[in-house]
C-alpha cells in the first residue's frame, strides 16, 4: 500500500510569493491533516479536512489555507510568503478520527 | 490551551541502556496520549498510544502508561539498540478533536554502540 505523498518535496520562493503544497492520502483514508515544523516553534497543527470539509483549524494566519478533493487528495497554500514560514510542511493522513496519523515525508520550504 | 512538556534533549545513552524520556501534559478532559517517532530521513510514525488513565500502550519494546494524577506519559525501554537513535514526540489529543495533535518538542535520543 503506498504511503502519503508530498509534492514537492523542496521549493524556494521570495517574501511575498505564494505557495501551493499537495498531499495524496494512502487509499481509503478520508482525513487529511497539515502540520508545520520548525525549530523554534516545534510541530503545530495547521487543519484537518475530512470529506472535503475542513474539520477543525489551528492558530495560523488566514494566509494559511487549505482544500480537499473528492479523491481526498488535499493542498495547502501559503499566500504573501514572510521569512518565518520557512518551515517543513507535513501531510499526514488517516482512516479514523483517534490521533492514529500517517505521516508523508514532507515539503521542505525555504522562503528567502 | 493544551500543552505538552518533554525533556530536552539530547540524550545519549551506550546501546542495552535503559530509557527514560520524560512527558508531561496540560489538558482539560481526558485526552489520548501518543508517542510519534522520527528516524533520520523518514516521516513521523506512530510508536504506541493510549486512551485512558492507567493504559499502558507498547510497541517494539518501548511502553508508556497514561497517568491521570501525575498528567504524565513517560517513555520508556529496557535495552536501547543503536537502531533506536531518532527523535521521539509526546502528542495528546482532545477527545472530540482526534486527529488534531498537539506535540511536544521533540527528544532526540542518540545510542551509541
Amino acid at each position: 500500500k503506498a504511503g502519503v505523498t508530498q509534492t514537492p518535496r523542496y521549493l524556494i520562493k521570495t517574501r511575498g510569493q505564494q505557495v501551493t503544497l499537495s498531499c495524496s492520502p494512502i487509499s481509503g483514508h478520508r482525513s487529511v491533516s497539515w502540520y508545520q515544523q520548525t525549530p523554534g516553534q516545534g510541530l503545530q497543527f495547521l487543519f484537518e479536512y475530512f470529506s472535503e470539509t475542513q474539520r477543525n483549524k489551528g492558530n495560523f494566519p488566514g494566509r494559511f489555507s487549505g482544500r480537499q478533493f473528492s479523491n481526498s487528495r488535499s493542498e495547502m497554500n501559503v499566500s504573501t510568503l514572510e521569512l518565518g514560514d520557512s518551515a517543513l510542511y507535513l501531510c499526514a493522513s488517516s482512516q479514523l478520527n483517534t490521533g492514529e496519523l500517517f505521516f508523508g515525508e514532507g515539503s521542505r520550504l525555504t522562503v528567502l | 490551551g493544551d500543552s505538552v512538556t518533554q525533556m530536552e534533549g539530547p540524550v545519549t545513552l551506550s546501546e542495552e541502556a535503559f530509557l527514560t524520556i520524560n512527558c508531561t501534559y496540560t489538558a482539560t478532559g481526558y485526552p489520548s496520549l501518543f508517542w510519534y517517532v522520527q528516524y533520520p530521513g523518514e516521516g513521523l510514525q506512530l510508536l504506541l498510544k493510549a486512551t485512558k488513565a492507567d493504559d499502558k500502550g507498547s510497541n517494539k519494546g518501548f511502553e508508556a502508561t497514561y497517568r491521570k494524577e501525575t498528567t504524565s506519559f513517560h517513555l520508556e525501554k529496557g535495552s536501547v539498540q543503536v537502531s533506536d537513535s531518532a527523535v521521539y514526540f509526546c502528542a495528546l489529543t482532545p477527545l472530540d478533536a482526534g486527529n488534531m495533535l498537539t506535540f511536544g518538542g521533540g527528544t532526540r535520543l542518540m545510542v551509541k554502540p
